[in-house]
């Protein structure tokens, strides 16, 4: 299995700004993905995060707009950039378990709870 | 159409209760499947892969029909922890989809 540390796990933002979440994993990975999951909805795959190279992003999602870092194996970032109210979100990372009983299955971090006044 | 859809519930069953839900999907070239559950204000957990031949665990039994796009997860002897929302979720070979979930509220 693979434990998933997210931060911040909740956090209020002003319209117009950005907020930077990390995703810290336990062990090195291959793959990693951002979700988004509105209120009352299932989730979204935004863009899987590969390492040393761009993110690969989802229809309806954008670079500018969500900009993702993936510096080494165990971790990344993901960017909410010019926040509106509609980006008012939970923002998942996971990860694709690789090896054993886990390969094929998607872990995930507690989440950050993002609401944007 | 969605790729993956579910019917959104909920179901509300005593304890006890026997509950399936269905979720079919829609790309014909999907090679996985699983059961995830989500508890409110919790990250989706893993509950069960769906293998072709069907499986069982405990009171969860999972099938998977390739021909009709179709997949069951069977809740039997329903507890209160039980309660939650059930995500149907399918590996298309590049990423995993989703489906809406399905709420289940088992009662006292």
């Amino acid at each position: 299995s693979a434990v998933i540390s997210q931060k911040p796990s909740r956090d209020i933002c002003q319209r117009g700004t950005s907020l930077t979440i990390q995703c810290q994993v336990d062990s090195q990975v291959t793959m990693m993905f951002w979700y988004r999951q509105q209120p009352g909805q299932s989730l979204t795959l935004i863009a899987t995060a590969n390492q040393g190279s761009e993110a690969t992003y989802e229809s309806g999602f954008v670079i500018d707009k969500f900009p993702i870092s993936r510096p080494n194996l165990t971790f990344s970032t993901l960017t909410v950039s010019n926040m509106s109210p509609e980006d008012s979100s939970i923002y998942l990372c996971s990860v694709d378990g690789t090896s054993g009983s886990s390969a094929g299955e998607l872990f995930f971090g507690e989440g950050s709870r993002l609401t944007v006044l | 159409r969605k790729e993956v859809e579910q019917d959104p519930g909920p179901f509300n069953v005593p304890e006890g209760a026997t509950v399936a839900f269905n979720c079919t999907y829609s790309n014909s070239a999907s090679q996985s499947f699983f059961w995830y559950r989500q508890d409110c204000r919790k990250e989706p957990k893993l509950l069960m892969s769906v293998y072709s031949s069907g499986n069982e665990d405990g009171r969860f039994t999972a099938q998977l029909n390739r021909a009709s796009q179709y997949i069951s997860l069977l809740i039997r002897d329903s507890k209160l922890s039980d309660s939650a929302t059930y995500l149907c979720v399918v590996w298309g070979g590049q990423n995993f989809v989703f489906g809406p979930g399905t709420r289940l509220s088992v009662l006292p």
